[in-house]
């Protein structure tokens, strides 16, 4: 059973519209969340976490939403560009390093 | 700035041969780990290190096993190669940490395929 699951295997938006990716977990020890970006031929780059002592996370036009209750966090990109057209991965780690899983990823795909 | 080194980029092995796929990075860190990457099924975790010598199993350790003799290499080894073994394999490096938040850095991948 996948702990970490992006039900969206992809998503298509427009040029300067906002994207947002979704994310679910089941294993309520997870208490750290990251998400990575991939371009094809290129291994994963870090691009923003959380702790789950937050509820948001913002970086320039990249924010990351938690909602622990729900058990479900999203990545917001506005605007969209062309360059983040690439395939995103979600992340989650408990305190203890000990379960550490990433989920299935969604392709996002940024149309001009 | 991080740098992850996969050896090769695309591999070609025939079943039953005993491959070795290699990973350095120059920063010092002292976590590395093995990914398999599939359609649909994300990165899984086959082995993870913590330290020279040391070696965890991930997930999907089955098939492989991995070797750690200096902190900066870490290597995956397919015993007997088989075609369910065809993936992109990822190599990846993290400074030890706790709680255990820090990002993981990537290589480019192999892209092994088994025939």
């Amino acid at each position: 059973d996948q702990q970490v699951k992006q039900n969206s295997p992809s998503l298509s938006v427009q040029e300067g519209r906002i994207s947002i990716l979704n994310c679910d977990y089941t294993n309520s020890m997870f208490d750290y969340f990251l998400w990575y970006k991939k371009y094809p031929a290129e291994g994963p780059t870090f691009l923003i976490s959380i702790s789950s002592i937050k509820d948001k996370n913002e970086d320039g036009r990249f924010t990351v939403f938690l909602n622990k209750s729900a058990k479900h966090l999203s990545l917001h990109i506005v605007p969209s560009q062309p360059g983040d057209s690439a395939v995103y991965f979600c992340a989650a780690s408990d305190n203890y390093g000990q379960n550490f899983v990433f989920g299935p990823g969604t392709r996002l795909s940024v149309l001009p | 700035d991080v740098k992850v080194t996969q050896s090769s980029r695309y591999l070609v092995k025939r079943t039953g041969e005993k491959v070795f796929l290699e990973c350095v990075q120059d920063m010092d860190h002292e976590n590395m780990f093995w990914y398999r990457q599939d359609p649909g099924l994300g990165l899984r975790l086959i082995y993870f290190s913590y330290d020279v010598k040391m070696k965890e199993k991930g997930d999907i350790p089955e098939g492989y096993s991995v070797s750690r003799e200096k902190k900066e290499r870490f290597s995956l080894i397919l015993e007997s190669a088989s075609t369910n073994q065809t993936s992109m394999y990822l190599c990846a490096s993290e400074r030890q940490g706790s709680p255990r938040n820090q990002p993981q850095h990537f290589g480019d991948g192999t892209r092994l395929s088994i025939l």
